[in-house]
């Protein structure tokens, strides 16, 4: 059974450009959710969704970014015109069930904003 | 509002001993808490998970402990190794989320 797949594991982009992220969890797991790290700082959650629903986007920014996560592939996490500050480590872990689950981790997308 | 804490920031040990990282909630009403290992560049390694009904979790040298109603657990980590070194990673599942708060992490490195 594989883990959760992130791809690219490392993304450059220009300032003003777009970011897609992509994240297959494991497989049999329907909840997904989607972490932040800044440099230096500690991981922050960002949105939670499961099949074609959005559950609990409270952790992110209200404009630019957006989450899904459809009946069919993986889960994307996009990123409209970034900026300098949008570069960080994006995380995506996934589980069976939500609540007392254990959260498993994905090895992570670095973008870097030039 | 949930704030996880961690303590040390960074620990530096020789080979062998045995070490206790602290990590502090400020609201008990968890469902659970989970340690984490991150590797630097890569992503995070679940160690365990304690419900909040349970006192510890145990996996070969590594020990868990919750006291829920004091707001800390710690890990403890025998006979320390030089591939130990890490940053590890405490977080809580508040009640009514399905999020996890992370703490900032103890970074440490174990020397031969």
């Amino acid at each position: 059974n594989a883990g959760v797949m992130q791809n690219p594991r490392h993304l450059v982009r220009r300032r003003g450009q777009e970011a897609r992220l992509r994240c297959s969890p494991m497989k049999g797991h329907s909840h997904v959710y989607w972490y932040r790290q800044l440099p230096e700082e500690g991981l922050k959650f960002m949105v939670y969704l499961q099949k074609e629903n959005i559950i609990d986007e409270s952790g992110m920014p209200k404009e630019r970014f957006s989450a899904e996560f459809p009946k069919e592939g993986p889960s994307i996490l996009r990123i409209q015109q970034v900026v300098r500050g949008d570069s960080a480590a994006y995380f995506c872990a996934s589980s069976p069930l939500s609540s007392t689950d254990t959260q498993y981790f994905g090895p992570g997308t670095r973008l870097t904003v030039l | 509002k949930q704030e996880v804490t961690q303590i040390p920031a960074a620990l530096s040990v020789p080979e062998g001993e045995n070490l206790v990282l602290n990590c502090s909630f400020t609201d008990s009403a968890i469902y659970n808490l989970q340690w984490f290992r991150q590797d630097p560049g890569k992503g995070l390694t679940s160690l365990l998970l304690i419900q909040s009904s349970q006192r510890e979790q145990t996996s070969g040298r590594l020990n868990a402990s919750l006291d829920k109603s004091s707001g800390r657990s710690t890990l403890y980590i025998a006979a320390s190794q030089p591939g130990d070194s890490a940053t590890y990673l405490c977080a809580v599942r508040p009640y009514n989320t399905d999020k996890l708060i992370f703490g900032t992490g103890t970074r440490l490195q174990v020397f031969p």
